[in-house]
């Protein structure tokens, strides 16, 4: 059965530092999303793609984070400068059309130290 | 309160008990999804349940969805050790597809 893949499955890094999550969606999706999840808090939306370019974003989804889809199959979130705060599960998401079902992927940890 | 929010936050049951999971959100919606996460792991989509159907089924999980009331349920009929994990409700609301979290209900099946 297809699946959304993510890697790394952890990164540590500095603060300050700039770090790329990549993500290869389901083949046949068209929407892809990024969501976070700090330890211990609920599954937050940071952003939607479609057709090569952010649909909607959330207030979290500030100046320091991009998404990039640089090919047909990878899907990447940036954060340009990495704060302590910005530790937490990222999670790629893709589905095929409106209303269907959102696969997400195994998820991202990343903490800032 | 917010959009999407569980009760319980915990239960805990012992193996062969059925487990019901409540979810009440705010808006309209198109849908209602179901996810399972164990611990510190991804989001495993368990079920889907749109705004024009009252009651889903798959395996031994229920889904019902009450939109006057603006409320969910899951149900996990026969419960094993191996459901233990917290379980989600996100709404995909009206005139966006981004999903809503709610809080979760962390399940515990005792064997």
């Amino acid at each position: 059965e297809p699946e959304v893949t993510q890697t790394p499955s952890h990164q540590v890094t500095q603060m300050g530092q700039e770090v790329i999550l990549r993500c290869v969606p389901i083949s046949n999706h068209l929407y892809f999303y990024w969501y976070r999840q700090i330890l211990g808090q609920k599954v937050e939306f940071l952003v939607s793609f479609y057709n090569n370019e952010i649909s909607e974003k959330s207030e979290i989804f500030d100046d320091q984070f991009s998404v990039e889809r640089p090919d047909g199959s990878n899907f990447t979130l940036k954060i340009r400068s990495t704060k302590l705060e910005d530790s937490a599960m990222y999670f790629c998401a893709s589905f095929s059309g409106p209303q269907e079902t959102q696969y997400f992927g195994p998820g991202t940890r990343l903490l800032v130290l | 309160s917010q959009q999407g929010e569980e009760d319980p936050q915990a239960l805990s049951i012992q193996e062969g008990e059925n487990a019901t999971m409540n979810c009440s959100y705010k808006t309209s919606i198109n849908n209602l999804q179901w996810y399972r996460q164990n611990s510190g792991r991804g989001l495993v989509h368990l079920i889907l349940i749109r705004s024009n159907e009252r009651e889903k089924h798959s395996g031994r999980l229920r889904v019902t969805l009450d939109t006057s009331k603006k409320s969910s349920s899951l149900l996990i009929t026969a419960s094993r050790a191996a459901d233990t994990a917290s379980y989600f409700c996100a709404t995909d609301i009206w005139n966006t597809d981004k999903l809503i979290f709610g809080t979760g209900t962390r399940l515990q099946v005792f064997p």
